[in-house]
């Protein structure tokens, strides 16, 4: 079993509404918890991180469930520029700097 | 952005001969790491540097090694290539709180 599982999609969306997937993760043991944005062929950057409380950015929100040990992310009013790779990524309490991440949830945003 | 170099970006090679992949950063951070990405795995970490000469293998470490004799500058090479090592191959820094990483634009690495 993968420590982080994504569903990789597509998830496809019109241009204007809202979308929502979730990532599971294995350890209980885990601590941190980030969404990283990835567009074809370039490299991964941060989008955001995840507090248990659940937070915004604009028009993205996460939230944790630590019980059921998953986190997931809604983007609201979708633009054509949010089509790319979602990764969800975990780091433990014991390892730290070593992230895990999850294969990626791919959204694609259409006109 | 990040200021993180990776060179070459592409490269094609035979099996048997040995690739350095080099990642270059102006940022001073002290942490940096190297990863391979393949469809349907996520990033899978090979090695990090937590400074200079202070190395240690991550969970995909088999086949690779690494040097950092410069804070700027951490290797990754592959001291015979296989077909198994055809991958993208991201460099990543980290500040003090280690987390949150920033990754250089990759390297294409095509083992034939």
């Amino acid at each position: 079993r993968k420590e982080v599982e994504q569903d990789p999609g597509p998830f496809n969306v019109p241009e204007g509404a809202t979308v929502a997937f979730n990532c599971t993760y294995s350890n209980s043991a885990s601590q941190s918890f980030f969404w990283y944005r990835q567009d074809c062929r370039k490299e991964p950057k941060l989008l955001m991180s995840v507090y248990s409380s659940g937070n915004e950015d604009g028009r993205f929100t996460a939230q944790l469930n630590r019980a059921s040990q998953y986190i997931s992310l809604l983007i609201r009013d979708s633009k054509l520029s949010d089509s790319a790779t979602y990764l969800c990524v975990v780091t433990l309490t014991d390892s730290w700097g070593k992230l895990q991440f999850g294969a990626g949830t791919q959204v694609v945003v259409t006109p | 952005d990040a200021g993180i170099t990776q060179s070459p970006r592409h490269k094609v090679t035979e099996t048997g001969t040995p690739v350095t992949l080099r990642c270059h950063q102006t940022e001073n951070h002290r942490y940096m790491y190297w990863y391979r990405q393949d469809p349907g795995h996520g990033l899978r970490l090979i090695h990090y540097s937590y400074g200079v000469k202070d190395t240690d293998k991550g969970e995909v470490s088999d086949g690779y090694s690494v040097s950092r004799s410069k804070t700027e500058d951490f290797l990754l090479t592959l001291e015979s290539a296989t077909s198994s090592q055809t991958s993208v191959y991201f460099c990543a820094i980290s500040e003090d709180n280690q987390e949150t990483q920033y990754f250089g634009p990759g390297t294409r690495l095509l083992v034939l």
